[in-house]
C-alpha cells in the first residue's frame, strides 16, 4: 500500500533563516505531488505541484520553492523565512489521471517563524 | 478554472441532529468530489466521494449527494457524535488533464453533548 512521510513535524526558525520541508512516497511510482498551507483556521492553500522528475508549477508567488529531485521525494525551501510563513504545511500525493483521483495528504509540518 | 464555494463556514448541532454542509462548483467539465475530515491539529483525512455518474453515495451515517445539472453537492451526516466535530473540505477535480483539486474554503463543525 501507498505511504507518504514528511519531516519534520514541527520547527521554530527565525526571521530570516532558511527552511527545508521534505515529503517521501512509497509503494506508487510517477505520482503527482504537491505542497499545501493551512494558516491557523483556514483553508488549504495550493502552494506548489509536480507532475514529474523536475517539473515544478508555482500556484502562489512567494519567497518559497519547491524540488523534485526524485521520483517520490518534495521538497519545500526558503532561503529567508517571513513571519508570514508561519503555518501548517502539508505535502500530498495523487497518481496519475486515470489511476484515481484522490489526495492523501501526509502527517503535516507546523512552521513558527519567530 | 474552477471556483468551489462551500457553505456554511460554522456550523453547530446538537449532538444526534443532522448536519448538512453544501458546495457549489463552476465547471461543468469536474467529475469527481472528494469530502475530507480534518481535526484539530491533523491532517485532512478522505471520508467520502463521488463521482459524476452517481447522483447518490452512503457509508453509515455519511451520505454525499450530487447535482450536476446544479453543479453543486452535498455532505450529509446523520446522527451526530462528539467525534465528528472537525473541520470539514469538499473539493471538485476537473480532469481533462487538470493535476490538481480545488477545495471550498472548509466548515467547522461542532457538535453538541
Amino acid at each position: 500500500s501507498q505511504t507518504i512521510h514528511q519531516w519534520p513535524a514541527t520547527l521554530v526558525q527565525p526571521v530570516g533563516s532558511p527552511l527545508s520541508l521534505e515529503c517521501t512516497v512509497e509503494g506508487t511510482s510517477n505520482p503527482n505531488l504537491y505542497w499545501y498551507r493551512q494558516a491557523a483556521g483556514r483553508g488549504l492553500q495550493l502552494l506548489f505541484y509536480s507532475v514529474g522528475i523536475g517539473q515544478i508549477s508555482s500556484e502562489v508567488p512567494q519567497n518559497l520553492s519547491a524540488s523534485r529531485p526524485q521520483d517520490r521525494q518534495f521538497i519545500l525551501s526558503s532561503k529567508k523565512l517571513l513571519l508570514s510563513d508561519s503555518g501548517f504545511y502539508l505535502c500530498a500525493w495523487r497518481g496519475q489521471p486515470g489511476a484515481g483521483n484522490t489526495i492523501y495528504f501526509g502527517e503535516g509540518s507546523w512552521l513558527t517563524v519567530v | 478554472g474552477e471556483n468551489v464555494e462551500q457553505h456554511p463556514s460554522t456550523l453547530s448541532v446538537q449532538e444526534g441532529d443532522s448536519a448538512v454542509i453544501k458546495c457549489t462548483y463552476s465547471d461543468s467539465a469536474s467529475n469527481y468530489f472528494p469530502w475530507y475530515k480534518q481535526e484539530l491539529g491533523k491532517r485532512p483525512q478522505l471520508i467520502i466521494d463521488i463521482r459524476s455518474n452517481v447522483g447518490e453515495k452512503k457509508d453509515q451515517r455519511i451520505a454525499v449527494t450530487l447535482n450536476k445539472t446544479a453543479k453543486h453537492f452535498s455532505l450529509h451526516i446523520t446522527e451526530t457524535q462528539p467525534e465528528d466535530s472537525a473541520v470539514y473540505f469538499c473539493a471538485a477535480y476537473s480532469g481533462a488533464g487538470s493535476y490538481q483539486l480545488t477545495f471550498g474554503k472548509g466548515t467547522k463543525l461542532s457538535v453538541i453533548p
